[in-house]
């Protein structure tokens, strides 16, 4: 199993500026969630997906789009990219009990210049 | 406010020693209190997953202890090694809400030789 799979690795975007933020899993997991990493602050949770079609906002979805059209793959979109949406982002898959373990990517390092 | 608290935020010690990271919450409905590892560059890895009624919790080197009444967590790291040096986050799993992971701001270690 690959896991959790991210691409870029790194993407610097000019204000204004979109893109895709791409993230699949091969765990079968009907649930996944998009955080960002900021320095000095936890993991926040962006939007999350209980399963294909369903999509629901986290704490910061201002400026981000998402849609789950399978159950493996979770985009990330970033509608009109601004400086402050320069972070780490985060893909994450679990199953639906209370103690599955998290499973996370390996990150996207964006710069919003 | 749902809230997890780490300390110290840094720590530094030397190959062969031991150490110990707290973790302070005001998080409800509590579900699951969880410790990541984070290496530089990459997606945080689960260390151990425990529940309300889980005291103590060992995963090779690292032992995780739980007091649900206090409301407090540790990470104990024993014989540390150069590969110890990361970030460890503590993450708070409620029973019911949105926001289900509320995640600690990390502590990060580093191990000298």
């Amino acid at each position: 199993n690959a896991g959790v799979t991210q691409t870029p690795k790194f993407q610097v975007l000019k204000t204004g500026q979109s893109m895709t933020l791409q993230c699949a899993q091969d765990m079968n997991h009907e649930y996944m969630s998009w955080y960002r990493q900021d320095p000095g602050m936890g993991l926040r949770l962006i939007h999350y997906s209980v399963g294909a079609g369903i999509t629901d906002q986290g704490e910061v979805p201002n400026g981000y789009n998402v849609s789950r059209s399978t159950t493996e793959d979770f985009p990330l979109r970033l509608l009109s990219a601004a400086p402050s949406q320069t972070s780490v982002y985060f893909c994450a898959s679990n199953g639906p009990g209370f103690t599955y373990e998290q499973y996370f990517g390996p990150g996207t390092r964006l710069t919003v210049t | 406010k749902n809230q997890v608290e780490q300390s110290p935020q840094s720590l530094i010690i030397l190959e062969g020693k031991n150490c110990t990271l707290q973790c302070n919450y005001t998080v409800s409905p509590f579900s699951n209190l969880r410790w990541y590892k984070q290496d530089t560059g990459r997606g945080p890895v689960s260390l151990t997953i425990m529940t309300f009624s889980e005291n103590t919790k060992s995963n090779g080197r690292y032992t995780a202890t739980l007091d649900a009444d206090t409301k407090q967590s540790s990470l104990h790291i024993t014989a540390s090694q150069l590969s110890d040096s990361a970030s460890y986050i503590c993450v708070v799993r409620r029973e019911s809400g949105t926001y289900k992971y509320i995640f600690g701001t990390g502590t990060r270690l580093k191990v000298l030789a």
